[in-house]
């Protein structure tokens, strides 16, 4: 089972330089998050999906762009890559709720984090 | 604006030790709140809280939610060094969105 993969573990961009993170998932949920997070800090949401199609800003969204084609596929997009935006990426994802005995825990699935680093 | 803010921010104790970790929050549309634990990578899930008053347990580890005054609180007995870990806490606010506080890094000393 792979749950929820990103690409690319690493990465080094210059400043200006655009590129995507991708994430995919394989256990069919419907809500994907991309956060980021910073040395001393907790995880900040950039973006999230609550469904193939659709997008909402998080709480730090500028600078970054998302998408959400195909439902197992989250992509993150950096159009022109800043300092400021060094950092460990997070993408997770999460099945509906559900109701009484099928509600979910809630459980957020992450994948193993992308460090990206522009000079 | 929703905002999750989890105290104390780094905290040092000895094997053995209880602790306490809290969280409180404002966010619209509460739905529910999570308590994560992290270490090398990726968060590791350990709690869902919904309900006031209504203690969750694992082994040494247990959590409450206190809806009226919007805080929860993570206590971990007996620690061991392989407690030692950043803990996050994280709110479900409507439409699915998951806030995260800035993480409480705790260390064990032996």
């Amino acid at each position: 089972n792979a749950g929820v993969t990103q690409t690319p573990k690493f990465r080094v961009l210059k400043t200006g330089q655009s590129m995507t993170l991708l994430c995919a998932q394989d256990m069919n949920h419907e809500y994907m998050y991309w956060y980021r997070q910073d040395p001393g800090m907790g995880l900040r949401l950039i973006h999230y999906s609550v469904g193939e199609g659709t997008t909402a800003k998080g709480e730090v969204p500028d600078g970054y762009n998302v998408s959400r084609l195909k439902k197992q596929n989250f992509l993150l997009g950096l159009e022109s890559a800043a300092p400021s935006q060094t950092s460990v990426y997070f993408c997770a994802s999460r099945p509906f709720p559900g109701l009484g005995a099928l509600r979910s825990t809630g459980e957020l699935f992450f994948g193993e984090g992308s460090r990206l680093t522009v000079l | 604006e929703d905002k999750v803010v989890q105290s104390p921010l780094s905290l040092v104790v000895h094997e053995g030790d209880t602790v306490t970790l809290n969280c409180s929050y404002e966010v619209t549309n509460f739905r529910s709140l999570l308590w994560y634990k992290q270490e090398k990578k990726a968060p590791t899930f350990l709690f869902m809280l919904t309900s006031s008053g209504i203690e969750k347990k694992s082994g040494r580890l247990s959590s409450i939610l206190d809806k009226k005054e919007l805080f929860s609180i993570l206590n971990i007995t007996a620690t061991q060094t392989g407690d030692s870990a950043i803990y996050l806490c994280a709110v479900e606010a409507g439409a699915q969105k998951l806030v995260f506080g800035q993480g409480t890094r705790l260390t064990i000393n032996p």
